[in-house]
């Protein structure tokens, strides 16, 4: 069974401060993306990486992709109210086009 | 990337009773998807409905449990068949952009209640 692990699966931080949330597997994807979901909505896409080693930047956003093709990183600079909510990895299996979803971690950014 | 809206948004049922959620797209997609997130949990996927075909079910998934239709390239529906407690849960659809690199885009979801 192929597993997305996240960590951490909660993190509580205060306005500006800075954070990096991991999601690791044994397993190789074609490509990973990340979501973050609000309460009541779906996931909302972020960005995909597709490139081991790939490093993406999204404003106060920067999203790395492991050169194996097996973890990834989200790393979230200054961090705002406005940023808080679940945060979803979720890694397209090789040769198929399914995704699995990581174990999530809960953002609460306090002002 | 693609507009997704699902029907009902929300909805509380007695155990034993079927509910049927509703999946529209604003342009036309080969691939849907059908997922599950129970309170505070990571999605996790139901099945794949392809137009055109029977949809292919995940292990731990079923199709008299869960029915699925998709008549066009722009719709599809999931039942929740006699449904316990134990199926509260977001349903989800989603579809899949296969001209950008396979990347998906969620519904609002259905919170379902069942008491």
């Amino acid at each position: 069974t192929q597993l997305l692990e996240q960590s951490p699966q909660f993190l509580s931080i205060q306005e500006g401060e800075n954070l990096t949330v991991y999601c690791n597997s044994s397993s190789v994807f074609s490509s990973l993306q990340w979501y973050r979901q609000e309460p009541g909505e779906g996931p909302v896409l972020l960005v995909t990486v597709v490139t081991g080693g790939e490093v993406k930047k999204l404003k106060r956003l920067t999203f790395q992709f492991g050169d194996a093709r097996k973890d990834s990183s989200l790393h979230i600079t200054a961090a705002q109210p406005g940023d808080t909510g679940l945060y979803l990895c979720a890694g397209l299996i090789s040769g198929t086009y399914k995704y699995i979803f990581g174990t999530g971690t809960r953002l609460k950014v306090l002002a | 990337s693609a507009v997704i809206s699902q029907k009902p948004s929300r909805d509380i049922c007695q155990r034993g009773t079927s509910l049927t959620i509703q999946c529209q797209v604003d342009s036309q997609v080969t691939m849907m998807f059908w997922y599950r997130q129970q309170p505070g949990q990571s999605l996790t996927l139901i099945a794949t409905a392809n137009q055109g075909s029977e949809a292919t079910y995940e292990s731990g998934f079923v199709i008299d449990k869960f029915p699925i239709s998709r008549p066009n390239l722009t719709f599809s529906t999931l039942t929740v068949s006699n449904m316990s407690p134990e199926d509260s849960s977001i349903y989800l659809c989603s579809v899949e952009a296969q001209d950008r690199g396979y990347e998906q885009y969620f519904g609002p979801g259905t919170r379902l209640t069942v008491t």
